[in-house]
């Protein structure tokens, strides 16, 4: 069964610096990797998908890179700011395509 | 505009009182699923649909039931609730399933008490 972890747990940091999130899995058959952001008591927002075929994704502030080798994923933050402050979570599409499994998550707190 | 909703967003029950929860999406996926959120164990998948009539279990769905009647539609059901199954819900659907390029679009989530 595919585990799928994430380091830091947590993670507080001030504003304007950059930061690294870390996801890895234990199995390297998969169809692509997602990055979501959850705030508190709502949803999950969608920030990058990387497919397995791919190495890296890039949206604004974002870098999102895949190491499907070693199992493993990161999320860079550039400039963090107050509003990145979240809970940002890595999930992991296996190969069949049908099931998704998910970190348990970072907590991230960017303080003015 | 494009969206995943469901019902209720909060619905306090008592053990045995069954209940469905409805989950819709607007943008003819084939692919939805059903997800609970508990702290410390993260989101866990219960049940998936790969299209109208296909469903098939996740890695906890007993005390659960899914149908996918339409298309857009794939509600959750519990038949006789009990109180672990207190926890936040995740409806979620993407375009394919088994494909490249399957980004998965998240319900705003509901919120379930069973006393």
């Amino acid at each position: 069964k595919q585990e799928v972890t994430q380091i830091p747990a947590a993670l507080s940091v001030p504003e304007g610096e950059n930061l690294v999130l870390n996801c890895s899995f234990t199995d390297s058959a998969i169809y692509n990797l997602q990055w979501f952001r959850q705030d508190p008591g709502k949803g999950l927002t969608s920030l990058l998908l990387i497919q397995s075929s791919q190495r890296e994704q890039t949206s604004g502030r974002l870098n999102a890179s895949l190491d499907k080798s070693s199992g493993r994923s990161t999320l860079y933050i550039a400039a963090s700011q107050p509003g990145d402050s979240a809970t940002y979570l890595c999930a992991v599409m296996g190969d069949s395509g049908y099931a998704l499994n998910f970190g348990k998550g970072t907590s991230l707190l960017v303080t003015p | 505009e494009a969206q995943v909703t469901q019902n209720p967003r909060y619905l306090i029950t008592v053990t045995g009182k069954k209940l469905t929860v409805t989950c819709s999406q607007n943008m003819n996926h084939e692919y939805m699923s059903w997800y609970r959120q508990d702290p410390g164990l993260g989101l866990r998948q219960i049940y998936y649909s790969m299209n109208v009539e296909v469903t098939d279990k996740g890695d906890v769905p007993e005390g659960y039931k899914v149908s996918r009647k339409e298309k857009r539609n794939f509600p959750l059901i519990l038949e006789s609730p009990s109180p672990n199954q207190t926890s936040l819900y995740f409806c979620a659907s993407s375009l394919l399933a088994g494909s490249l390029g399957n980004e998965q679009f998240f319900g705003p989530g509901t919120r379930l008490t069973v006393l």
